[in-house]
C-alpha cells in the first residue's frame, strides 16, 4: 500500500514552534480522520492526536492538530528536548480499505 | 489500566511459520476493534492486518495477504497473528493495538521476529 507522504526531518531550537505536514489523498486523509503519533526512540508509538485535532488525555496543549482537504499538520510549541522523537501520521484508506502510515517524521530539537 | 502484551515472536527461517499473540487486559476486549502494526529495523510503522470486535471484518496489507491470518478469541481477551511462508522482508518489531474508530490508542511494547537462515 502506498503511503502518505511526510518530510523526513525537521528541526527546531528549544522553545520553538515546528510544524509536520501530512499529504494524502481524497480516499484517506480526504474522507478520514486524521491521527498522529509520537515515538521515541526505542519505544512503542504513542496516541498524539485524533480526529484530525483532538488531544487524549495527558497529552498537552502544545500540541496541535488540522486538516485542509487532503492534507493535514502537526505543530508543536514551546519546543523542549524531550520532544525529539519521530512522528508519524495515519489515516484510513476507504478504496484500499487499509490503514495508512506516514512515512515518519524525525524531529530534531537544536 | 489498559495492557497489550504481544508474545511469540523469535527466529524462523525463510518460509516458516509462527503464531503471535497478544493478551489485553483493562478494557472489554468484545468493544473494541484491533490491529496488528509492524516496524522493520530502522524503518517507519506499516499497518498489517485489522479485525472487527466480533471478529466478522478482517483486512490485510497487500503485503501480507494469503500469507498472515489474524484471528480473536473474545473470551480469553486475545488477539492472534498466524504467519506463514515467512520472508525477510517480514522482519520487524510486531505491535497489537487497540483501534478505536480512525485511530490506535494503545499499543504494546512489541514482539521482535527476525526471518533468517
Amino acid at each position: 500500500q502506498s503511503v502518505l507522504t511526510q518530510p523526513p526531518s525537521v528541526s527546531a531550537a528549544p522553545g520553538q514552534k515546528v510544524t509536520i505536514s501530512c499529504s494524502g489523498s481524497s480516499s484517506n486523509i480526504g474522507n478520514s480522520y486524521v491521527s498522529w503519533y509520537q515515538q521515541p526512540p526505542g519505544t512503542a508509538p504513542k496516541l498524539l492526536i485524533y480526529d484530525n485535532n483532538k488531544r487524549p488525555s495527558g497529552i498537552p496543549d502544545r500540541f496541535s492538530g488540522s486538516k485542509s482537504g487532503t492534507s493535514a499538520t502537526l505543530g508543536i510549541t514551546g519546543l523542549q528536548t524531550g520532544d525529539e522523537a519521530d512522528y508519524y501520521c495515519a489515516a484510513w484508506d476507504n478504496s484500499l480499505s487499509a490503514w495508512l502510515f506516514g512515512g515518519g517524521t524525525r524531529l530534531t530539537v537544536l | 489500566e489498559v495492557q497489550l502484551v504481544e508474545s511469540g515472536g523469535g527466529l524462523v527461517q525463510p518460509g516458516g511459520s509462527l503464531r503471535l499473540s497478544c493478551a489485553v487486559s483493562g478494557f472489554t476486549f468484545i468493544n473494541y476493534d484491533m490491529i496488528w502494526v509492524r516496524q522493520a529495523p530502522g524503518m517507519g510503522l506499516e499497518w498489517v492486518s485489522y479485525i472487527s470486535s466480533s471478529g466478522s471484518t478482517i483486512y490485510y496489507a497487500d503485503s501480507v495477504k494469503g500469507r498472515f491470518t489474524v484471528s480473536r478469541d473474545n473470551a480469553q481477551n486475545s488477539l492472534y497473528l498466524q504467519m506463514h511462508s515467512l520472508r525477510a522482508e517480514d522482519t520487524a518489531l510486531y505491535y497489537c493495538a487497540r483501534n478505536p474508530p480512525f485511530r490506535f490508542d494503545y499499543l504494546g511494547p512489541g514482539t521482535l521476529v527476525t526471518v533468517s537462515s
